[in-house]
């Protein structure tokens, strides 16, 4: 089985600053992605960011990267100059592929607020 | 890119009656559709995936005769809460992933709030 875990609940940061966002998660298998999420108060999922387990590279996008450690099996989102529409919740996601397609595994999320 | 347009976004019902929430993939077929609900600041948690043209296959501890799914087209999948209870009322969400084998996005409704009463 798939899990992952978020221990952050809710996080906090000054517009401008720079946050890390934490996730492990546990998982048998060798080929999968590792995904952040984000959703705003409008409750709509959006993609931020995606890494393959692979790729030993970490991602990026703009202000958003990735901290992957294959073998610790951590995947933390930095989150750079923070604004004001970071405000929202991040969910980390497992992805695998089922037998009827790829199957996510989502996080607990964090609540992250940037303060002006 | 690909739109997963879910609707209603909010509804209100009395205790007893049945909702449908639709989910729709508007310009992509998908096979397969997935299922969510969400509970106030809490993670999605996976209710059932949807199979065009087949049953639907449920998590374990949700109730198959209560959450009805109906896969009639390679766009749309519908959700049916039968004899909806207040202990119903939550966030649900579709997804769909990204047409082809090896792309690895999911397309996400835009929610659904259901209020029961």
């Amino acid at each position: 089985a798939q899990t992952v875990t978020q221990s952050q609940p809710e996080m906090s940061v000054q517009e401008a600053e720079t946050v890390t966002l934490s996730c492990t998660y546990d998982t048998s298998e060798n080929n999968y992605y590792l995904f952040w999420y984000k959703q705003p108060p409008s409750r709509q999922m959006i993609l931020v960011i995606r890494q393959e387990a692979y790729k030993q590279q970490n991602a990026t996008e703009n202000r958003f990267s990735v901290n992957f450690q294959k073998a610790a099996k951590s995947f933390s989102l930095k989150i750079s100059d923070s604004q004001l529409g970071d405000t929202a919740m991040y969910f980390c996601a497992f992805m695998k592929w089922g037998n009827t397609g790829n199957q996510f595994y989502f996080g607990t999320g964090t609540s992250l607020t940037v303060i002006p | 890119g690909a739109v997963v347009s879910q609707h209603p976004s909010r509804v209100i019902c009395k205790s007893g009656t049945s909702v449908k929430i639709e989910c729709r993939s508007l310009d992509f077929q998908a096979t397969t559709m997935f299922w969510y609900r969400q509970f106030p600041k809490q993670s999605l948690m996976l209710m059932a995936t949807s199979n065009e043209g087949s049953k639907a296959t449920y998590e374990q501890g949700v109730e198959k005769d209560k959450f009805l799914i109906n896969h009639a087209s390679l766009t749309l999948s519908t959700l049916t809460v039968t004899s909806a209870h207040p202990e119903d009322s939550s966030f649900y969400i579709c997804s769909a992933p990204a047409p082809g084998w090896y792309d690895t996005e999911a397309f996400f409704g835009q929610g659904t709030r259901l209020t029961v009463v």
